[in-house]
């Protein structure tokens, strides 16, 4: 089983639709979580930790179930701009990040 | 906004040659990250660095990699001897101190192209 495991799309869908990802884990013993976004070529960009409590910014929420080892992101009313690939970090010892393979978003006029 | 940045932007070597990246982390970070992405797959942890010294490295992390802080502001990571293989985006990335926000930030990144 791989560590965090993503589906990789991608998702296409109208602008001002609402849509979610999910990321699974394997390590139950994973404390922290982070969604970064990647657009093409480009390097990872923070997004926003996910806390155990869920915790929402703006058009983004983040929710975590750790009984069933899974992140899940949340986006309203989808903007053009949203269109990129959603990583899903765990991190573990030393504040080592282990990526997901990412989910391609891509919103459509 | 302060940034992490890194060069060069694209970087061409011939198998077997040295290469040095270079970061220049933000400048109130102490914790610094090297990752790579090769093209197409997920990003990839290689080495951490605190108080000039590794605290974590993975296994892609062998004896060909080093990491230095040759000075207050750089951040470096040296392949002795490159291979096809380490064709990738090399990304540096920066945390600040435990008390304030725990997120790494990342540079633009360096395209290493090995022929």
């Amino acid at each position: 089983r791989k560590e965090v495991e993503q589906d990789p799309g991608p998702f296409n869908v109208p602008e001002g639709a609402t849509v979610a990802f999910n990321c699974t884990y394997s390590n139950s013993a994973s404390q922290s979580f982070v969604w970064y976004r990647q657009d093409c070529r480009k390097e990872p960009k923070l997004l926003m930790s996910v806390y155990s409590s869920g915790n929402e910014d703006g058009r983004f929420t983040a929710q975590l179930n750790r009984a069933s080892q899974y992140i899940s992101l949340l986006i309203r009313d989808s903007k053009l701009s949203d269109s990129a690939t959603y990583l899903c970090v765990v991190k573990g010892a030393g504040n080592m990040l282990t990526f997901g393979g990412g989910t391609r978003l891509m919103v459509k006029p | 906004e302060p940034e992490v940045t890194q060069t060069p932007s694209h970087q061409v070597t011939q198998m077997g040659q040295e290469v040095i990246l270079r970061c220049v982390p933000i400048s109130n970070h102490l914790y610094f990250y090297w990752y790579r992405q090769i093209l197409g797959q997920k990003v990839e942890f290689l080495v951490s660095f605190y108080n000039n010294e590794i605290s974590e490295k993975s296994e892609i992390f062998d004896d060909q990699f080093s990491v230095e802080r040759p000075d207050g502001s750089n951040f470096t990571l040296k392949i002795r001897s490159t291979k096809l293989e380490d064709s990738a985006m090399y990304f540096c990335a920066s945390r600040a101190p435990a008390t304030f926000v725990r997120e790494q930030y990342f540079g633009p990144g360096t395209r290493l192209t090995v022929t």
